[in-house]
C-alpha cells in the first residue's frame, strides 16, 4: 500500500493563513484529495488535484503539488473559526482504494 | 448531490453480540467502502466492494465481514463484537469513472 503522512495538529490565529502539509510515497498516485471532517460528521470533499497539475485554486483554498518531493499542501487564506476541523489528505493510483493520512486537526484561535 | 446514508449515528453493543452496520447510496455507484476511524490512525480500510456480491479485503478485515446483495446497499457485520472494535465507522461510495469518494456521516460504535 501507500504511506500518507500528515502532522496531527495545527493552530493558527483567525485571519491568518493555514498551511496543512501531506507527504506520500507512491509516485504513480494520480488523484490527490483534501477532505474536511467537522465534529461529529463524516468526511466532506473539499478539493482535489490531478497529478499533472502543480496548483489548483478555489476561493480561499490553494492546493500545491510537488510531484518530485511527493508533497501536497492545502493553504487556507483568511482562516475563520468555522475552518476548525480535521483535514485529511488522500491519494489514489486510480485503483479502487484511496489511502488516507492520519488527519490534521486545525484549531483556529479567535 | 450524492447521498450516502448510514442507518445509525450512535450504537452501543455488548461484547459477543452480532452487529450490523448498514449503508445505502443513491447514485448507482459501483464501488462501496467501509472504513474505521481512530484518533491518530486516520482512516483504515476494512472491506470494499466493486460490484454486487463482490468484495475485497482492505487493510484490517479481521473480525469483520460484509454483504453486498444489492448495488445500493453495503453492510458491515461484526460477527462477535469486541471492545477493540469500538470506533467510528465510515461508509463511502464512488462511481466507476468518477474518482471522488463520497462519505456517510459515520456510525460511532461503542462495544461494552
Amino acid at each position: 500500500g501507500e504511506d500518507v503522512e500528515q502532522s496531527l495538529f495545527l493552530s493558527v490565529r483567525e485571519g491568518d493563513s493555514s498551511v496543512i502539509n501531506c507527504t506520500y510515497t507512491d509516485s504513480s498516485s494520480t488523484y490527490l484529495y483534501w477532505y474536511k471532517q467537522e465534529p461529529g460528521a463524516g468526511l466532506q470533499l473539499l478539493t482535489y488535484i490531478f497529478s499533472n497539475m502543480d496548483m489548483k485554486q478555489d476561493q480561499r483554498l490553494t492546493v500545491l503539488l510537488n510531484k518530485k518531493d511527493k508533497h501536497l499542501s492545502l493553504r487556507i487564506a483568511d482562516t475563520q473559526t468555522g475552518d476548525s476541523a480535521i483535514y485529511f489528505c488522500a491519494v489514489t493510483t486510480g485503483a479502487n482504494n484511496l489511502f488516507f493520512g492520519t488527519g490534521t486537526r486545525l484549531t483556529v484561535i479567535p | 448531490d450524492v447521498k450516502v446514508t448510514q442507518s445509525s449515528r450512535y450504537l452501543v453493543k455488548r461484547t459477543g453480540e452480532k452487529v450490523f452496520l448498514e449503508c445505502v447510496q443513491d447514485m448507482d455507484h459501483e464501488n462501496m467502502f467501509w472504513y474505521r476511524q481512530d484518533p491518530g490512525l486516520g482512516l483504515r480500510l476494512i472491506y470494499f466492494s466493486y460490484d454486487v456480491k463482490m468484495k475485497e479485503k482492505g487493510d484490517i478485515p479481521e473480525g469483520y465481514s460484509v454483504s453486498r446483495e444489492k448495488k445500493e446497499r453495503f453492510s458491515l457485520i461484526l460477527e462477535s463484537a469486541s471492545t477493540n472494535q469500538t470506533s467510528m465507522y465510515l461508509c463511502a461510495s464512488k462511481g466507476r469513472v468518477n474518482e471522488k469518494l463520497f462519505f456517510g456521516s459515520g456510525t460511532q460504535l461503542s462495544v461494552l
